[in-house]
This record gives structure tokens, sequence and C-alpha cells, in this order.
């Protein structure tokens, strides 16, 4: 079972409001990754969370803010966003992080900062 | 710097033609490894294949097909008798190691791919 499932599928939010994503996988893996897509763009590389820990942060701006709170579940808490933060924001896992993985998407967060 | 090229932005073919989007590379690794992944309307990006720079043999699953030429840098993705269901954005992606060891992966810039039917 290839899933990694993200909530919610859609998010409206204001300038001033904070809110959280959502990732979850039980494939096992060991490493996750959080993706931002703006519209005809390829997917660009937030963070990687390999064993729980962070260990690349692609010089992502502190109104993101990335959790790991086990190896299945993988939050991304927002604040203070501004409009062009709007993008489907993808998160990935893999096996272990390293080099010979596949990384399997989630469905992706529509996200809308108005 | 890895690099993936999709000079192809848009293509658009009639329902059951053949179709081939292109993907060249660069990279100074040894040991890397390509990818294919689809992503439809919906949003999600769905796994294709996965090739180490290893194993030159072309591949076939179903209508789909992919040849990997390493002494062209390329990893072109061949879809026989194409259905309205393969309309989407198909990416090339290309893993080079971080850093820190983690694999990251360098996307090509997408073929929007329409199927009219």
């Amino acid at each position: 079972d290839t899933e990694v499932t993200q909530t919610p599928k859609h998010l409206v939010m204001g300038m001033t409001n904070k809110k959280s994503l959502k990732c979850e996988q039980h494939m096992g893996h060991r490493a996750m990754y959080w993706y931002k897509q703006k519209a005809k763009k390829p997917p660009e590389l937030m963070f990687v969370y390999s064993y729980e820990k962070l260990s690349i942060n692609e010089s992502v701006p502190s109104r993101f803010s990335p959790e790991c709170p086990n190896s299945s579940l993988l939050n991304l808490h927002l604040h203070a966003l501004q409009p062009e933060d709007s993008a489907l924001y993808l998160c990935a896992s893999s096996t272990v992080g390293g080099v010979t993985d596949t990384q399997y998407f989630g469905p992706g967060t529509r996200l809308t900062v108005l | 710097a890895q690099k993936v090229t999709q000079a192809q932005t848009e293509i658009s073919v009639v329902e059951k033609e053949d179709v081939t989007l292109d993907c060249v590379y660069e990279t100074r690794d040894t040991t890397y490894y390509l990818f294919w992944y689809k992503q439809p309307p919906s949003g999600e990006l769905v796994f294709l294949i996965r090739r180490n720079s290893f194993d030159e043999q072309n591949e076939i699953s179903g209508r789909y097909s992919w040849n990997f030429q390493k002494s062209t840098s390329s990893f072109n993705f061949t879809i026989t008798a194409s259905q309205v269901v393969d309309s989407a954005v198909y990416f090339c992606a290309l893993s080079e190691p971080s850093n820190f060891g983690n694999e990251k992966l360098t996307f090509g810039t997408g073929t929007r791919l329409t199927i009219i039917p």
C-alpha cells in the first residue's frame, strides 16, 4: 500500500490566521518531505525529515514551521502567510531518505491565502 | 549542479496515437537515479518508474515504455495507443545526494500532455 494521505484537501486562510497541514503515511517509511508547487511549475523542496529529525531546510521563511511528531506523521504549521504562499503543498515519504529511494507523494493541500 | 530538461512544454495528440515525452539530464555523479511521475488534474504526483544509472535496459509496462540512453543523457517516455486518461503533466526527475546524505529530487519543468478524444 503506497499511500500518503494529506488533510485538508483545500484550505483558505487570511494573512493573520494560524493553520496546520497534516500528512500521514503507514508504509513504515522513515523519511518525509514537504514540497511547494506553484501553478505550472515543478514541485520545490521545502523540508526533509529523516528518522524524525529535520535534515534539510531549503531556506524556507519562518512563517512555515514543520513538525514530525513520529515517523508516520508530518505537520506543517502556517502563520502570517502572504498571498504569494498560495500553492499546492505536497507531502512525500520514502524508505530512509537515501538516493536510492523512491518518493511517494500524497494528493496535496491546495492553499489559498487571502 | 544537476539539471533536468523537458523541452516539450505542451503536447496534444489524438487518442490512440503514440506519443514520446523527452527528458535530458545533466549530472556529474556516476551513480544516480531517474524517475518519471504523472500529475493528473487532481494534483497527486504518481510514481511511474525509477531507473538507476547502471541499468540501460529499456522497460515496458503495458502501454508505457522508457528508453534510457546514457550516451545522450536521455530518459524518454513513450505512451502507445494513448487514452484520454493519460492526460496529465509528466515530470522527469533526477535524484542527487544532499550535503546531509538525503535524497533530493531535481525535477524537470514538466510536459503537459493532452489526449484529444
